[in-house]
């Protein structure tokens, strides 16, 4: 199946502070989607972006399909941006979304 | 709010056995899928169906068993129950395949003592 590598594994910020999530994967994909896990455990879809840029508040994203990976980046960061961030992308010829391992954001006031 | 509802929020039972959980697609929606996650194993995919079909399937055991009823609404059952089935479940749905944007429910957080 596709692997998913995701950099760094834990981030820690201040508060204000900018960021990029990395996140890079094996195989040409049908689908990749962000999510946010915030400290009660619930999963929130970030981007929906198989390829190209989207914005959407302090929060865009990227994928190069071609070079296969995608950025998250975060700017002017808040406490309340702490928890994991997955990447799942959904390979070409798969049904399924495979999680990275995540990365841990802890933004310190 | 995702529009996925799951039942219950929180479970905890004994090891061997036997347990049920439930999700409600959004409104609109014919793909629903089953997510594990633990500790050791991350968040993994279990199984997708599509309008009342089994569509995919990953990484799940065989003591677990799911289906989709008419209604589009989603359980999953769990039997034989042991200390490793510790984890939160999560369902997510989509539109219609899985090239959709999955949106996912708060979870089933499932102890098995």
């Amino acid at each position: 199946g596709i692997q998913v590598e995701q950099s760094p594994p834990d981030l820690i910020l201040q508060e204000g502070a900018n960021s990029t999530l990395r996140c890079n994967f094996s195989d040409s994909v049908n689908n990749l989607q962000w999510f946010h896990q915030n400290p009660w455990g619930q999963l929130i879809n970030l981007f929906y972006i198989p390829s190209g840029t989207k914005q959407n508040g302090r929060l865009s994203a990227t994928t190069v399909a071609t070079e296969r990976y995608s950025l998250l980046y975060i700017s002017s960061s808040q406490t309340t941006d702490s928890g994991v961030y997955f990447c799942a992308p959904q390979a070409s010829n798969d049904y399924k979304l495979s999680f990275g391992a995540g990365t841990t954001v802890t933004v310190r006031a | 709010d995702s529009g996925v509802t799951q039942t219950p929020k929180h479970l905890i039972t004994a090891t061997g056995q036997r347990v049920t959980l439930r999700c409600s697609p959004r409104s609109g929606d014919l793909s629903v899928y089953w997510y594990q996650q633990s500790l050791d194993q991350g968040l993994q995919f279990l199984i997708q169906y599509y309008n009342g079909e089994e569509r995919a399937k990953g990484n799940i055991l065989e003591r677990f068993s799911a289906q989709q009823f008419p209604d589009l609404h989603s359980e999953l059952n769990l039997s034989s129950l042991e200390l490793g089935d510790s984890a939160l479940y999560f369902c997510a749905s989509s539109a219609a395949g899985s090239t959709d944007t999955q949106y996912f429910g708060p979870g089933t957080r499932l102890t098995v003592l």
